[in-house]
């Protein structure tokens, strides 16, 4: 039983184009997270969901732009792709917003841009 | 803002010797201390986090780790570090009553030696 799924895993491209990468959370969880992981490994945040509204949204191009259909789904979707967007880009969930709160991660999906 | 300091970028360590990884962070007003590790190609997995009470929280696969208020540090240890912990182990710190996100550290590479 997958808890948080992405897909595709594996996303190559060419510069200019649009994609859209898929997460689906099965915990009920209300907050939905994407996070970008650089070359380097480095960790950051882009958009946070909780209950379908936004609540995260960190200095990110407009060219990504997010969508909630409902609480178990957080898709991305990366317009005119450019070669520094080639990342690991990870789904995450938590059960609220609550500091507290663990967030689970999915698999990951990575995005080269050529 | 929070942030967390990963001072080490790998750490080695012999197999059955105890392992620590190190972790400072940096945050205005109570801190929910989280610790994750990645393997190759997959995503974070949720090892331990501290949210208050006993300073010595134990999590998965053995590890545990210390909040030390006054040295603003949330070091992991294992006492008998396996071949199959060798992975990449990432702090994470989030305030309470803050601004919702979750800061990572830059991440230690952890290598076990046979």
């Amino acid at each position: 039983d997958t808890a948080v799924s992405q897909t595709p895993k594996y996303l190559v491209t060419q510069m200019g184009n649009d994609k859209s990468i898929k997460c689906e959370q099965n915990l009920g969880h209300d907050t939905m997270y994407w996070y970008k992981q650089d070359s380097k490994k480095f960790l950051k945040i882009m958009f946070s969901y909780n209950n379908k509204e936004l609540i995260i949204n960190e200095t990110v191009p407009n060219r990504f732009s997010p969508k909630s259909p409902d609480k178990a789904h957080l898709n991305l979707h990366i317009n005119s792709l450019e070669l520094g967007d080639s990342a690991v880009y990870f789904c995450a969930s938590s059960q609220t917003v609550t500091d507290a709160d663990t967030q689970y991660f999915g698999p990951g999906t990575r995005l080269t841009v050529l | 803002a929070q942030s967390v300091a990963q001072p080490e970028d790998q750490v080695n360590v012999a197999e059955g010797n105890p392992l620590t990884v190190k972790c400072t962070y940096s945050v205005s007003g109570n801190p929910y201390l989280f610790w994750y590790v990645q393997y190759p190609n997959r995503g974070l997995q949720f090892l331990l986090k501290y949210i208050t009470g006993d300073n010595l929280v134990k999590g998965s696969y053995g590890f545990e780790a210390e909040f030390n208020k006054s040295q603003t540090s949330f070091h992991l240890k294992k006492p008998s570090a396996l071949v199959s912990d060798s992975a990449l182990y990432f702090c994470a710190v989030r305030a309470l009553y803050g601004n919702n996100r979750l800061a990572f550290g830059k991440g230690n590479q952890v290598v076990v030696i046979p």
